[in-house]
């Protein structure tokens, strides 16, 4: 069964650019999360889906970043513009359901290094 | 955010040798979850721990659910290269719309 996948693994932009980042969580996984893990940290929640629908986006800059998750499944993720400190790997998760006991799979992230 | 206290931030063990790290929070968790993230990867949950007192074993791995809620540990028997990496641990309250809250990570070097 295949996992978490993400893309692209790396992206190197300039300040001010925007970028995407596009997560398929495992096949039948309603609950899809996006992560921000900086340098030397664990991670951290930016924003959880049951479905389409996004039922946590508590953590979310939303005055640079996006997301969405259209038809319940694929999944993106928008930072524009990027700043500096955006500079993080993005881990994108899914699980069966949102619970506590529902075993979240992480992808391999996306690192990103703004310039 | 909020990120649980791990300790130690680093270790550097030699092959064979068991390893100790543990968690604390300042607030209730009511699960505790221990992941293992090698480099260039996404974090892969280990344990899991639903139950304060609460004591399980994945192979050479054991962890516990501290009584008062507030910390978990993890230790490793007899280390062997592959458990090189970081190892997180996280804590869920199980109420509401709350999430999981990740550690800080502690960094495992095993030295030739």
């Amino acid at each position: 069964e295949a996992g978490v996948v993400q893309s692209p693994r790396y992206k190197i932009i300039e300040k001010k650019q925007p970028v995407a980042f596009w997560c398929n969580p495992i096949s039948g996984h309603n609950t899809l999360y996006w992560y921000r893990q900086n340098l030397g940290q664990g991670p951290e929640l930016l924003i959880r889906y049951e479905n389409e629908e996004a039922v946590d986006d508590s953590q979310l800059p939303k005055d640079r970043f996006s997301a969405e998750r259209l038809k319940g499944v694929d999944s993106t993720l928008k930072i524009q513009p990027a700043e500096l400190g955006d500079s993080a790997v993005y881990l994108c998760a899914s699980s069966l359901a949102g619970g506590s006991t529902d075993t979240q799979y992480f992808g391999p992230g996306t690192r990103l290094t703004v310039l | 955010g909020q990120q649980l206290n791990q300790s130690p931030q680093s270790m550097f063990i030699q092959e064979g040798e068991d390893v100790s790290m543990n968690c604390t929070s300042s607030s209730i968790f009511n699960t505790w979850l221990w992941y293992k993230q090698d480099p260039g990867e996404g974090p892969v949950l280990l344990i899991a721990l639903y139950k304060a007192g609460e004591l399980t074993s994945n192979g050479r791995l054991t962890a516990q659910f501290g009584i008062t809620r507030k910390d978990s540990f993890l230790n490793i028997s007899a280390s062997i290269p592959s458990d090189v990496g970081i190892y997180f641990c996280a804590g869920h309250p199980n109420f509401g719309n709350e999430k999981l809250t990740f550690g800080t990570g502690t960094r495992l070097t095993i030295i030739p």
